[in-house]
């Protein structure tokens, strides 16, 4: 079955701390992982996308890597600043037996940077 | 400019009423999707339209239909509304092949009383 386990399952953080996301994967054949931010009462945004072979991607302060091997991903981010505060959700794209995708989402981990 | 917008963005109603809520989007995208978001905040798929053919289909009650008049559009009707039924949804699109980067509208939040 596929799934996509995320942790912690919440996280506070002072500002400008660093901290890192993971997230564990089952789903077969892998397509992609991609990484959202969703603020609160708004849809997710997409932060990186990554394929099988690409093993880091960055965008501004959120840097996401992946170990195919191992089915794990994590999300750092540099220097959190308030506006970090929100929901990250890791979705994992397969392939689909005659063509097509399909997205495994997990749980997201809530994040919150304080002062 | 919005992307995908989703009308309207609150509806409270009662139990065992018919409500639809409005997908569009402006991207050019050719697959538009509906996800529901319990009060754990996980998003599960419940639809995808691809030129106007339903290509996955999850295990949601038949009460619940969408409906694409056109590539830019996947309306979601709901009959004989359920207090379960409240969630927030939400409508997003992609192009099919590259379903992984989906975008995704502001989200309807469903109150059933």
């Amino acid at each position: 079955k596929n799934q996509v386990e995320q942790s912690p399952q919440s996280l506070i953080i002072l500002e400008g701390k660093n901290c890192t996301l993971q997230c564990n994967y089952t789903v077969s054949p892998f397509s992609n992982l991609r990484w959202y931010k969703q603020d609160t009462g708004r849809g997710p945004v997409s932060l990186t996308i990554m394929t099988f072979s690409e093993n880091t991607k960055s965008n501004g302060r959120y840097t996401a890597t992946l170990d195919a091997d191992t089915k794990q991903s994590s999300l750092h981010i540099t220097a959190s600043q308030l506006s970090d505060s929100a929901s990250y959700i890791c979705v994992v794209g397969s392939i689909l037996t005659g063509g097509g995708n399909k997205l495994t989402f997990g749980t997201g981990t809530q994040l919150k940077v304080e002062l | 400019d919005t992307a995908v917008s989703q009308t309207p963005k609150y509806l409270v109603t009662q139990m065992g009423n018919d409500k639809s809520i409005k997908c569009e989007q402006n991207l050019g995208h050719d697959t538009m999707y509906w996800y529901k978001q319990d009060s754990k905040k996980f998003l599960k798929i419940m639809f995808s339209y691809n030129n106007k053919e339903l290509i996955i289909n999850e295990t949601v009650p038949n009460r619940f239909s969408p409906k694409s008049p056109d590539k830019a559009h996947l309306n979601l009707h709901i009959n004989s509304l359920e207090l379960g039924d409240s969630a927030v949804y939400f409508c997003a699109s992609s192009q099919a092949h590259r379903a992984g980067e989906q975008y995704f509208g502001p989200g309807t939040r469903l109150t059933v009383t």
